[in-house]
């Protein structure tokens, strides 16, 4: 109930291309999806979220999309540059007073390729 | 720059040798968490401090312990490491109290080795 499933494991994008990341959960108490990004040797930092009344959400190039019906959500990195390559973890939470904690999936590690 | 800051960055200790990792943070958030993340996994919650109260995850090792003396610093304690407990432990913070998950805060995490 508390899983989130993350796919792929890595991932090998070409300089320009457009970087796809799925994350699937089954607790449907979850209302709170933020998407982390982890360089080597650095702490996770917070890339963007999204809570599920609404169905995207876009910042620069980076665009969540979720699915409430197929508990799915996806982060989308358009225009990838070898900047992006990086650990990308997305979580979810249950908000509520109390509840902090936030249940991560493993990872896709994105390569962008020049 | 407001930040959360963790001390030392590598620690190597011995088997069994108790070992103290420390955090500290100035953005004056009242929730503190630890987080061990293993190689190519996910951080995974070992506990965390809203003021002073403590929160302990069910699966948390007996071996793993916490200290917060003030807002300002946190401490995880390692009583009797093992070669499983080599790993990146990170610090986090937020805000806390009323209904919305608050951004969580990550310092640069301390890599324990276990020799």
């Amino acid at each position: 109930q508390q899983q989130v499933k993350q796919s792929p494991q890595s991932l090998i994008v070409q300089k320009g291309g457009i970087s796809i990341i799925n994350c699937a959960y089954e607790n449907t108490a979850f209302d709170y999806f933020p998407w982390y990004q982890q360089f080597p040797g650095k702490g996770p930092a917070l890339l963007i979220a999204i809570r599920p009344d609404v169905s995207e959400k876009k910042e620069g190039r980076f665009t969540i999309s979720f699915n409430k019906s197929a508990k799915q959500f996806s982060l989308h990195i358009m225009d990838s540059q070898p900047g992006d390559s990086a650990t990308y973890f997305c979580a979810a939470s249950v908000s509520g007073a109390g509840s902090y904690q936030l249940t991560f999936g493993k990872g896709t590690k994105l390569s962008v390729i020049p | 720059d407001a930040m959360v800051i963790q001390n030392p960055r590598y620690q190597v200790t011995q088997f069994g040798k108790p070992v103290t990792l420390s955090c500290s943070q100035t953005l004056n958030h009242n929730v503190m968490y630890w987080y061990q993340q293993k190689s190519s996994q996910a951080p995974k919650l070992l506990f965390h401090y809203y003021d002073k109260d403590f929160n302990n995850e069910a699966d948390t090792p007996d071996n793993f312990q916490s200290r917060r003396p003030n807002t300002s610093f946190c401490f995880l304690d390692i009583r009797s490491p093992g070669l499983g407990d080599a790993a990146m432990y990170l610090c986090a913070t937020s805000r806390g109290g009323g209904t919305l998950p608050y951004e969580q805060y990550f310092g640069p995490g301390t890599r324990l080795t276990v020799t």
